[in-house]
């Protein structure tokens, strides 16, 4: 089928290592971000958000690291597996403006094993 | 239900017909979005939705672009005189309240012809 990673930038990683993936976000007014893993024909799955008043928020394998000062976001993901080969979105949302959310271009991780 | 539910999954439109495209949210989720996503890009925002209010619509791309959420649930969008460049993927998201948690569907693949 069509692949949502077509044309898209793409980080391959070994089965078990770290996956850091980037994304630098456009608007400085911007106060609430997320990553959204996308596979094949499916929606994008809420992966983890971070507010602008923290630096730093975990979840399981996964952490967001948020440097407003250069506007870049980050997505580590610990012991990467092959389930997590995707394309990963960060998005943006300026919450004192309008609640809609501004996507990145997306990066397609993929995993060898 | 137990996520954001889209209908039909796919849809071939010969140029200049009508379609209508449906969203069931998750049962009480106040917000909801729509989303187009062409092939190999990130998802660019329509149109949003608190209860039946739209709030937002800056993202329609013409007057052919409709969207209704009458009773503050279930959510259509419809599209007149399909072009091809229409042909993507359109997404619903829900959220139980502004800025927090968007859940996307799998979404409704259009193709013009």
């Amino acid at each position: 089928g069509e692949s949502v990673g077509l044309h898209l930038p793409t980080l391959s990683v070994q089965e078990g290592d770290n996956s850091i993936i980037n994304c630098a976000y456009s608007n400085s007014a911007s106060d609430y971000f997320i990553w959204y893993k996308q596979e094949s024909g499916k929606g994008p799955q809420f992966i983890i958000d971070i507010r602008s008043n923290m630096d730093k928020r975990q979840g399981q394998r996964v952490t967001v690291l948020l440097n407003k000062t250069v506007k870049h976001l980050s997505l580590q993901i610990a012991a990467t597996q092959p389930g997590d080969s995707a394309v990963y979105f960060c998005a943006e949302s300026n919450t004192g403006a309008n609640s809609k959310l501004t996507f990145g271009k997306g990066i397609t991780l993929s995993v060898r094993p | 239900g137990a996520g954001v539910s889209q209908s039909p999954r796919y849809k071939v439109a010969k140029r200049g017909q009508d379609v209508a495209l449906r969203c069931d949210p998750i049962s009480g989720h106040v917000s909801l979005f729509w989303y187009q996503q062409a092939l190999g890009q990130g998802p660019e925002f329509l149109t949003y939705f608190q209860n039946e209010a739209q709030l937002d619509k800056s993202g329609l791309p013409s007057d052919r672009f409709f969207a209704e959420r009458p009773e503050g649930s279930v959510s259509t969008l419809k599209i007149q005189r399909t072009q091809q460049e229409d042909s993507a993927v359109y997404l619903c998201a829900s959220s139980p309240s502004i800025n927090y948690g968007y859940t996307f569907g799998s979404g409704t693949r259009l193709t013009v012809v």
